[in-house]
């Protein structure tokens, strides 16, 4: 069975401009997470879709982070416009949904160096 | 608030036992997990611990937690070179969603 799939894995690109980042998650998976991870630090909740209602975006930043989930299965993460402090690993995670568990399936991650 | 720390740093010799230590802030957390992440990689589930158990024991694996010192502790036994990675710590909060803590580098030498 595939894992949570994502790409870029890799992207650079300079300040103020623009980008997306494109997770799949597993299939049958109805939660889906963002997760920004700086470095030397764990990860940090920017938001969770219950198919494709995001029903906890309170740490998402609003006024440049946007995100989607149409269909309820892949999601995009877009930056406009990309900051220096945005350097970091964007880790999409998914879950069956019974958080209980407490098992989240990561991505690769796809890291992030604004120039 | 809901908040989670480790210490940064464990260097170990192969074949011995590591100990990761983490505490944690959120009394009415309900579950608490142990996350590892190799390099390049994204985390993956270790073990977890419901909040009633003192003890868990899962092949090498021991999680230990003292729910009044809100202390959670992992232990590896016979550590190989294999287990060099980062270990999260994370709490399942009161507003639903997994707490990490910074994690902890483990480090195996030969």
């Amino acid at each position: 069975e595939a894992g949570v799939v994502q790409s870029p894995r890799y992207k650079i690109i300079e300040k103020k401009q623009p980008v997306a980042f494109w997770c799949n998650p597993i299939s049958g998976h109805n939660t889906l997470y963002w997760y920004l991870q700086n470095l030397g630090q764990g990860p940090e909740l920017l938001i969770r879709y219950e198919n494709e209602e995001a029903v906890d975006d309170s740490q998402l930043p609003k006024d440049r982070f946007s995100a989607e989930r149409l269909k309820g299965v892949d999601s995009t993460l877009k930056i406009q416009p990309a900051e220096l402090g945005d350097s970091a690993v964007y880790l999409c995670a998914s879950s069956s949904g019974t958080l209980n568990t407490g098992e989240l399936f990561f991505g690769e991650g796809s890291r992030l160096t604004v120039l | 608030g809901e908040d989670v720390e480790q210490s940064l740093f464990l260097s170990v010799r192969e074949g011995d036992s590591s100990v990761i230590n983490c505490t944690y802030t959120d009394s009415s957390s309900t579950y608490l997990y142990w996350y590892k992440q190799e390099p390049g990689a994204g985390l993956q589930l270790l073990t977890y611990i419901f909040s009633n158990m003192d003890m868990k024991q899962d092949q090498r694996l021991t999680v230990l937690l003292n729910k009044k010192d809100k202390h959670l502790s992992l232990r590896i036994a016979d550590t190989q070179t294999g287990d060099s990675a980062i270990y999260f710590c994370a709490e399942l909060g009161n507003t639903g969603k997994l707490i990490f803590g910074q994690g902890t580098t483990l480090q195996v030498k030969p």
